[in-house]
């Protein structure tokens, strides 16, 4: 069945480094959706990528689409507490027009 | 309304009491999604809704799940015989339906059954 496979689970960074979370889907996409979960919270959408190659920024935030539609990355710039979190990606399942196949979520911890 | 919202926000029940977990989506969206999510872990699909019909139904655990949409609008999971196991925050969320659209999660009910 369709998988999206997210890495990696967690990841461990000092306050002002960067951090990268990865998605690749078993098949091609016509779109990847990205979602932040604060600690305690709920998933909140960030951005939807569309085209081919596409890359888009928020502030330190920028987020890639892979030219063959099957991949997709999330990187932060110079990590701070409030980016702390669970980053998940969300693609669309291909036997319905609704419903979204979620990665399993790469967890953003700043060391003390 | 504004944004997607859970009553209550917290449940405590006791083993083997049923509970009803209500979500109000954002008017007009037609599509509204439950999610579970237990401690540290990732979103598990339980049911949706394409206005009151729910298609696919596949991710309810066991058949002590049910839910219910009416009127396009309101939905209600109901967990009859609660276990210890069902603990969890439960997550709706809800869309305008069509294809290409992000989801809006409401806050969730946390559930502990005691």
């Amino acid at each position: 069945g369709q998988q999206v496979m997210q890495i990696p689970q967690y990841q461990h960074v000092q306050e002002g480094e960067d951090f990268t979370t990865y998605c690749n889907s078993s098949t091609t996409l016509s779109n990847i959706q990205w979602y932040k979960q604060r600690p305690g919270g709920h998933p909140v959408f960030l951005i939807q990528l569309v085209k081919s190659g596409e890359v888009k920024k928020q502030k330190r935030l920028t987020f890639q689409f892979g030219e063959a539609k099957k991949n997709s990355s999330l990187h932060i710039t110079a990590t701070q507490t409030t980016d702390v979190g669970t980053y998940f990606c969300a693609e669309p399942a291909m036997d319905s027009n609704y419903q979204l196949i979620w990665g399993a979520g790469t967890k953003l911890i700043i060391k003390p | 309304g504004a944004g997607v919202s859970q009553s209550p926000s917290n449940k405590v029940t006791e083993k083997g009491k049923d509970v009803e977990l209500r979500c109000d989506p954002i008017s007009g969206h037609t599509a509204l999604y439950w999610y579970r999510q237990s401690l540290g872990q990732g979103l598990e699909f339980l049911i949706y809704f394409q206005g009151n019909s729910a298609p696919d139904k596949s991710g309810l655990p066991s058949d002590r799940f049910s839910a219910e949409r009416t009127g396009g609008s309101v939905s209600t999971l109901t967990i009859q015989r609660t276990q210890q196991e069902d603990s969890a925050v439960y997550l709706c969320a809800s869309s305008p339906g069509q294809g290409g659209y992000g989801y809006t999660f409401g806050s969730g009910t946390r559930l502990t059954v005691v």
